[in-house]
């Protein structure tokens, strides 16, 4: 059955500390593996990851992917409180989205 | 990326009502997508709707209870059919312009069923 785990599930900082959020996938025919963040109801796209070893950054944020290993990681640095949001983790195989659960991070001032 | 409009944003419905969400796009777009969001839980799909032709279903979702159109590549509405409280979710739009790249999404409908 095709999956995508994330972790941890929910996560409390404090401003300035620097997170890293896991996402693990067992899916078939992957294509591509997108990060999202939701923050009251609609994701926004964070980014699409298609190569292994591959470092996408945007500004604070950064994540790469490990398709041997077939897990990813997003990073934030310098949090901020408005990084408080859900990251969700999903894998894209033949137009199906497969998402994970989510990871509810908060960042306390 | 595409501007998507998605209503109504909230309702509250009454038990055994049926319900239509709306989702426009400001371009066209090959794929739309309805998916559910659960308190608490991740993304659903519900189905991926065809432009001219029945939506396709996942596992678990029937045309009987969401049935879906999408009479242009710009256009689609969802319906909630003979609401019950475990109905009680948030319903998202999303869009894809192409193959193999990011979907994005509507500012969804949080529905609540009494």
């Amino acid at each position: 059955e095709d999956k995508v785990v994330q972790s941890p599930l929910s996560l409390v900082v404090h401003e300035g500390d620097t997170v890293t959020l896991n996402c693990s996938y067992e899916v078939t025919n992957f294509r591509s593996l997108l990060w999202y963040k939701q923050e009251k109801k609609a994701p926004t796209f964070l980014f699409m990851l298609t190569s292994s070893g591959i470092e996408k950054k945007s500004g604070r944020l950064s994540s790469i992917l490990d398709k041997k290993e077939l897990f990813s990681i997003l990073n934030i640095t310098a949090t901020q409180t408005g990084d408080s949001a859900v990251y969700l983790c999903a894998v894209l195989n033949f137009n199906k989205f497969y998402f994970g659960s989510g990871t509810k991070l908060n960042v306390k001032p | 990326s595409a501007v998507i409009s998605q209503k109504p944003s909230r309702d509250i419905c009454q038990r055994g009502t049926s319900l239509t969400i709306q989702c426009q796009v400001d371009s066209q777009v090959t794929m739309m997508f309805w998916y559910r969001q659960q308190p608490g839980q991740s993304l659903t799909l519900i189905a991926t709707a065809n432009q001219g032709s029945e939506a396709t279903y996942e596992s678990g979702f029937v045309i009987d209870k969401f049935p879906i159109s999408r009479p242009n590549l710009t256009f689609s509405t969802l319906t909630v059919s003979n609401m019950s409280p475990e109905d009680s979710s948030i319903y998202l739009c999303s869009v894809g312009d192409r193959d193999n790249q990011p979907q994005h999404f509507g500012d969804g409908t949080r529905l609540s069923i009494l």
